[in-house]
């Protein structure tokens, strides 16, 4: 299996514009999660779905993010407009139900100028 | 007060010796704990995870669970240059059946030869 696949692997964009991160979870897996990672504040969970209905966003910074899954294989991650302070790393992992792993994609790295 | 706190080191260890790390949560009622080992730039992946009933022994790795002071610790036995990373503890809170998982800030690991 290839695993978690994100995109881009890398982004930089300035502040206010619109940035949309994608992830494609592993085949079969029922369960995906959305984190964020930075230095001061650690991995952070921000949202997470079931059978692509989200369950609990309650990590969700503010209304500037939004997250979406259509469909069992896709899942976008959306921050408009994004600001300086959203700089981080973010991992997408998913996991199948009944089992303990989460397995998490190689991130995308934010730097919003 | 964090759910999972972690000492954010760095521990520095001799190479062969003993590192010993741990982790302590404040959910009286969790149910596995998993120890995630992250290096630098990379994102994280499990070592191995523990139910509340009992201690698990992987290889050069011991996970063991003290409930009554609600801390969980990692050995990693003949530590190893290549041990060297942040090792991230998780916790499955009791309330949650979703597999949603508390983060610590994770301990940085220095294997030096």
């Amino acid at each position: 299996d290839a695993g978690v696949i994100q995109s881009p692997r890398h982004e930089v964009t300035e502040m206010g514009q619109e940035v949309t991160l994608r992830c494609k979870p592993i085949s079969g897996h029922n369960s995906l999660f959305w984190y964020r990672q930075t230095m001061m504040r650690g991995l952070e969970l921000l949202i997470y779905f079931n059978n692509n209905v989200p369950i609990d966003d309650s990590g969700m910074p503010e209304d500037r993010f939004s997250a979406k899954m259509p469909n069992a294989s896709f899942s976008t991650l959306k921050i408009q407009p994004s600001e300086p302070r959203d700089s981080a790393v973010y991992f997408c992992a998913s996991r199948l139900d009944g089992q303990e792993t989460q397995y998490f994609g190689p991130g995308t790295r934010l730097l919003v100028l | 007060q964090k759910e999972v706190e972690q000492n954010s080191g760095p521990l520095s260890v001799p190479e062969g010796a003993i590192a010993s790390l741990n982790c302590t949560y404040s959910d009286r009622g969790s149910q596995s704990f998993f120890w995630y080992r992250q290096y630098s730039g990379k994102s994280p992946e499990l070592i191995m995870f523990i139910y509340s009933n009992g201690d698990k022994e992987d290889g050069r790795f011991t996970a063991q669970l003290n409930k009554a002071s609600q801390y969980v610790s990692l050995l990693i036995r003949d530590s190893q240059p290549s041990d060297s990373a942040t090792y991230l503890c998780a916790v499955n809170l009791e309330t949650d059946s979703w597999g949603k998982l508390q983060f610590g800030a994770g301990t940085q690991v220095v294997v030096t030869p």
